[in-house]
């Protein structure tokens, strides 16, 4: 079984820049989720869908980050423009059940440098 | 408000020894727990979790964790460590409900000394 992917794996700009990274799920997986990770903190939930409809984006900062996962596959998540307090690495993940907590695969993680 | 609380940023123990890593949590209903390993560079690979029934758990690497409502701990060990345990820790919290997300802790960092 093919895990979560996402690219790029690394990306450095300059800020007030954009970037988009994309993330294919597993198979059949209907729930995906967007982390952002802060060297030296744990994941923090940004957004997370359920097929193609937005299940919690509470802590998405709206003005400048947006995600959209067409058809119910995969996402993308954009930043625009970047600050400097972007520099994170961006997880993507998916979970199969559709309902309450179960447990989430993620992929390795785009690393988001901006200067 | 749900928390997670991973209160050693650092530990280093030697390859052979037993490890202990611990986690507190405050959660307002039953919680579901987990803990994840992070190898650098890499993304996060689940360990093991805890829905209910038995509160010693058994994960992948010969870890386990057990969940303890009266200390809301759910601390990780492992009874010998090996020079590939090296990696970062994460412990996780969340609920049942579709409203539900995980928060996950701070993380330890495991070092191996030869």
């Amino acid at each position: 079984e093919a895990g979560v992917a996402q690219s790029p794996r690394y990306k450095i700009i300059e800020k007030r820049q954009s970037v988009a990274f994309w993330c294919n799920p597993i198979s059949g997986h209907a729930t995906l989720y967007w982390y952002q990770q802060i060297l030296g903190q744990g994941p923090k939930l940004l957004i997370q869908f359920q097929n193609n409809g937005v299940v919690d984006d509470s802590q998405l900062p709206k003005d400048r980050f947006s995600a959209e996962r067409l058809k119910g596959v995969d996402s993308t998540l954009k930043i625009q423009p970047a600050k400097l307090e972007d520099s994170a690495v961006y997880l993507c993940a998916s979970s199969l059940a559709s309902r309450g907590v179960y447990e989430q695969y993620f992929g390795p993680g785009t690393r988001l440098t901006v200067t | 408000a749900q928390s997670v609380t991973q209160p050693d940023i650092h530990i280093t123990v030697s390859e052979g020894a037993s490890l202990e890593l611990r986690c507190n949590y405050s959660y307002g209903a039953t919680p579901y727990l987990f803990w994840y390993v992070q190898s650098p560079g890499q993304g996060l690979q689940l360990l093991l979790k805890y829905f209910s029934g038995d509160t010693l758990v058994q994960g992948i690497k010969g870890f386990e964790a057990e969940f303890k409502r009266s200390q809301s701990s759910f601390n990780l060990r492992k009874p010998s460590v090996h020079w590939s345990d090296a990696a970062e820790y994460f412990c996780a919290v969340g609920g049942s409900s579709s409203a539900s997300k995980i928060i996950f802790g701070s993380g330890t960092r495991l070092s191996i000394r030869p």
